[in-house]
């Protein structure tokens, strides 16, 4: 089992690009979640995901940022016209059922230039 | 809102000392709570994961305690190694419909040779 399965590990975008990162959960889990951990602050739940479902997107900034999980495929989550305050270290998680325990993926840095 | 805290944020301990790092969440009423490791520039690993009707778990020559009541947990390291150095970060699932962890800061641990 390959574990959470995140790419790219590392981007670096220039102000006003998009950014997609992608996701995928370890085999079996459909339970996806994206966290945001930004320099020297812990780590904030952004989205929670199931198969084709958000399931509770509380924590994502209301404009520019978007994640979806499809039926087949990875889970995305896609920033477009990145700023500066987007670069952080973006980490998915995935668990087997809704109050299973996580695991995480490596994470993505994003550096916005 | 729930919110934890992790004392101390940083901790450096000679080779071979016993040590305990803590945690403490102002609603006790959670799910369960789980304790990470990150290493720099890397993901989360699952270290221990209690459920709240649980007091404690145990892992090789780490501990880790639950007292929901006062709103605790504690983590104790036995007979600590350099490989041991790394920021330790505890989450607590909240209960009901919300599926999302609430992390702490973390303590960066130092274990000196």
């Amino acid at each position: 089992n390959a574990g959470v399965m995140q790419n790219p590990r590392h981007l670096v975008r220039r102000r006003g690009q998009e950014a997609r990162l992608r996701c995928s959960p370890m085999k079996g889990h459909s339970h996806v979640y994206w966290y945001r951990q930004l320099p020297e602050e812990g780590l904030k739940f952004m989205v929670y995901l199931q198969k084709e479902n958000i399931i509770d997107e509380s924590g994502m900034p209301k404009e520019r940022f978007s994640a979806e999980f499809p039926k087949e495929g990875p889970s995305i989550l896609r920033i477009q016209q990145v700023v500066r305050g987007d670069s952080a270290a973006y980490f998915c998680a995935s668990s087997p059922f809704e109050q299973g325990g996580y695991t995480f993926g490596s994470g993505t840095r994003l550096t916005v230039v | 809102k729930q919110e934890v805290t992790q004392i101390p944020a940083a901790l450096s301990v000679p080779e071979g000392e016993n040590l305990v790092l803590n945690c403490s969440f102002t609603d006790s009423a959670i799910y369960n709570l789980q304790w990470f490791r990150q290493d720099p520039g890397k993901g989360l690993t699952s270290l221990l994961l209690i459920q709240s009707s649980q007091r404690e778990q145990t892992s090789g020559r780490l501990n880790a305690s639950l007292d929901k009541s006062s709103g605790r947990s504690t983590l104790y390291i036995a007979a600590s190694q350099p490989g041991d150095s790394a920021t330790y970060l505890c989450a607590v699932r909240e209960g009901g419909a919300t599926n999302k962890l609430i992390f702490g800061t973390g303590t960066l641990l130092a274990v000196q040779p």
